[in-house]
């Protein structure tokens, strides 16, 4: 079975500043899916952005990207230019590409992010 | 177009007592899930559907029962309700690759 390790429970970082989340993941798959998640404390769920392994090109998304290393199985995110509204629960997931349609998501411990002004 | 909602939003049982969460959703999705948040433990699927009459079990399914007889509704069961049940609830649901839209989710109580 899968697993997906998120080893910093808290981080803080400066606002305008940049902050790097570590994941790292188990698996015997080839094919499969990253994703890094955002939980407000609203709880909504909010993708904020997703890796396909089989891309050697790593994801952005405006001030977030990732460093995705497949043969180390590691897979972090940086957050550039900080703002106060990234505080919040950050969870990486994975996703194995076997299962067509269904999303079957695995998710890590996640990591509370604080934003200081 | 609400994307996905629960009922109730919170909710506080007894230990024994029963109780079904609902799940609904607007746009016309195949797949629906139900996950489970603990502290320091992330989200773990429970059960899941891949279409109207079909359910099946995901990491942690016991103590709990599912139903999806409506292609828009997915039904989250708890028969004899224990505290270790206490955690929050999220349904979501996807369309092929297409992204997880998640719902609110729902705060249970088990005391």
């Amino acid at each position: 079975a899968q697993t997906v390790t998120q080893s910093q429970p808290e981080m803080s970082v400066q606002e305008a500043e940049t902050v790097t989340l570590s994941c790292t993941y188990d698996t015997s798959e080839s094919d499969y899916y990253l994703f890094w998640y955002k939980q407000p404390p609203s709880r909504q769920m909010i993708l904020v952005i997703r890796q396909e392994a089989y891309k050697q090109q790593n994801a952005t998304e405006n001030r977030f990207s990732v460093n995705f290393q497949k043969a180390a199985k590691s897979f972090s995110l940086k957050i550039s230019d900080s703002q106060l509204g990234d505080a919040a629960m950050y969870f990486c997931a994975y996703r194995s590409s076997l299962f067509q349609g269904a999303q079957k998501l695995v998710f890590g411990q996640g990591t509370r992010l604080t934003i200081n002004p | 177009n609400a994307g996905v909602t629960q009922t109730p939003k919170f909710r506080v049982l007894k230990t024994g007592q029963s109780m079904t969460l609902l799940c609904a959703q607007d746009m016309n999705h195949e797949y629906m899930y139900w996950y489970r948040q603990d502290p320091g433990m992330g989200l773990r699927l429970i059960h899941y559907s891949v279409g109207e009459g079909t359910t099946a079990k995901g990491e942690v399914p016991d103590g709990y029962n599912v139903s999806r007889l409506k292609k828009q509704n997915f039904l989250l069961g708890l028969e004899s309700a224990a505290p270790s049940q206490t955690s929050v609830y999220f349904c979501a649901s996807s369309y092929n690759r297409d992204f997880v839209i998640f719902g609110p989710g729902t705060r249970l109580t088990v005391l």
